[in-house]
């Protein structure tokens, strides 16, 4: 079974610095994507970055991106420039390719606060 | 943008009654799914539907839950008698078929109380 593991329950950065979210996951597959979800206070999961393991070229969306290396396992989130509205819990997430269903397996999740 | 609505966003119910939690999920998605969350935790996947029918549940979705889409635009979860630890947060979230849509996209949610 698929498995994600997020190492770091807090994390805290200052405004307008950056910091990185870890994330790691096992998986025999080799068809497959992973995501990071924020969830803020309203508990809303909304999108913030996808990866598919087929690309080599890392994404990137504005002030995120992600450094996904496939032989290690390993998929972290940076934030550059961090703002007050970063805050919230941040979510690994890994589904497989294209299967009937492909849930989604998600991390025990990383609550970044964002310090002024 | 459309988004993945769902009702109610707070439902609060007795131990033993049934529930039902409603979602509209984007309108050219054809792959809905449910997860729940219990306050600290992460999200667990319940179940997923394409086609009229349960392609994927977790050992979660006992046979006290059911789905269902009794119209072209809704996708319902039932809890037919809920109990003290299905208190949770219940999430909607549709994709699209095939290769156009890997990403699930979530709505707001549904907290559920059961007293």
């Amino acid at each position: 079974a698929q498995t994600v593991t997020q190492s770091q329950p807090e994390m805290s950065v200052q405004e307008a610095e950056t910091v990185t979210l870890s994330c790691t996951y096992d998986t025999s597959e080799s068809d497959y994507y992973l995501f990071w979800y924020k969830q803020p206070p309203s508990r809303q999961m909304i999108l913030v970055i996808r990866q598919e393991a087929y690309k080599q070229q890392n994404a990137t969306e504005n002030r995120f991106s992600v450094n996904f290396q496939k032989a290690a396992k390993s998929f972290s989130l940076k934030i550059s420039d961090s703002q007050l509205g970063d805050a919230a819990m941040y979510f690994c997430a890994y589904r497989r390719g294209e299967t009937s269903g492909s849930r989604l397996t998600f991390g025990e999740g990383t609550q970044l606060t964002v310090n002024p | 943008e459309p988004e993945v609505t769902q009702t109610p966003s707070h439902q609060v119910t007795q131990m033993g009654q049934e529930v039902i939690l409603r979602c509209v999920p984007i309108s050219n998605h054809l792959y809905f799914y449910w997860y729940r969350q219990i306050l600290g935790q992460k999200v667990e996947f319940l179940v997923s539907f394409y086609n009229n029918e349960i392609s994927e549940k977790s050992e979660i979705f006992d046979d006290q839950f059911s789905v269902e889409r009794p119209d072209g635009s809704n996708f319902t979860l039932k809890i037919r008698s809920t109990k003290l630890e299905d208190s949770a947060m219940y999430f909607c979230a549709s994709r699209q078929a095939g290769g156009l849509g890997p990403t699930q996209y979530f709505g707001p949610g549904t907290r559920l109380t059961v007293l």
